[in-house]
């Protein structure tokens, strides 16, 4: 079964550092990742997305995203982190076949010092 | 910019009561789903649906119920709260062939006394 683990449950970075959540995950052919971004008492909005091709994704805010099959990684990474970025942080892979299930991490509270 | 809509956003409620959470989309999306989650923790699929008359249990045992009449709405109801239904509770959707891309609304967070 297609499993994700963000090894990281919380993380504090200061303002203006570089970010890097991790993600690792657990599925046999190359799968859909997803990185999501959740406010407190909010949705999840999606943040970037890896269906094929180009291993690095560009995503909203300035965000990144890099696939390592080898590794079996997706990593999300932000050159400058901004204050209003704190919040929860999920990674998801997307189950096989046609129920178009995703499968989340626990996810990474990111916490913004100034 | 996805829309899909939860209300209410926030329900306080006592045990015993019948409570339905609703769920609706304007972008005609077939997929719907709802996930359960607690808070600091992560998402739980308890419901989905196809389509219109499809409804398709989760992966979370979930005591929560589901219709799907309509292609826009997906509303999810409990016959009698109870606190361990605590939780926030959100609704995404989904194109068919849209690559498991969902969409989420912003939740509805209920509190069972």
């Amino acid at each position: 079964a297609q499993s994700v683990t963000q090894p990281d449950i919380h993380i504090t970075v200061s303002e203006g550092a570089s970010l890097e959540l991790r993600c690792n995950y657990s599925y046999g052919a190359t799968p859909y990742l997803f990185w999501y971004v959740q406010s407190p008492g909010q949705g999840l909005q999606l943040l970037l997305k890896y269906f094929s091709g180009d291993t690095l994704v560009q995503g909203i805010k300035g965000f990144e995203a890099e696939f390592k099959r080898s590794q079996s990684s997706f990593n999300l990474r932000k050159p400058s982190v901004h204050w209003s970025d704190a919040a929860e942080y999920f990674c998801a892979v997307g189950d096989p076949g046609n129920t178009g299930k995703l499968i989340f991490g626990q996810g990474t509270t990111l916490q913004v010092k100034p | 910019e996805a829309d899909i809509y939860q209300t209410p956003r926030y329900l306080v409620i006592g045990t015993g009561k019948k409570i339905t959470l609703e769920c609706s989309q304007t972008m005609g999306h077939d997929k719907m789903y709802w996930y359960q989650q607690d808070p600091g923790m992560e998402l739980h699929l308890i419901h989905y649906s196809y389509g219109v008359n499809s409804t398709e249990k989760g992966d979370l045992s979930s005591e929560s119920t589901v219709s799907r009449i309509r292609t826009e709405h997906f509303p999810l109801t409990l016959e009698s709260a109870r606190p361990s239904h605590t939780s926030q509770y959100l609704c995404a959707s989904m194109v068919s062939g849209g690559y498991n891309e969902q969409f989420f609304g912003p939740g509805t967070r209920l509190t069972v006394l």
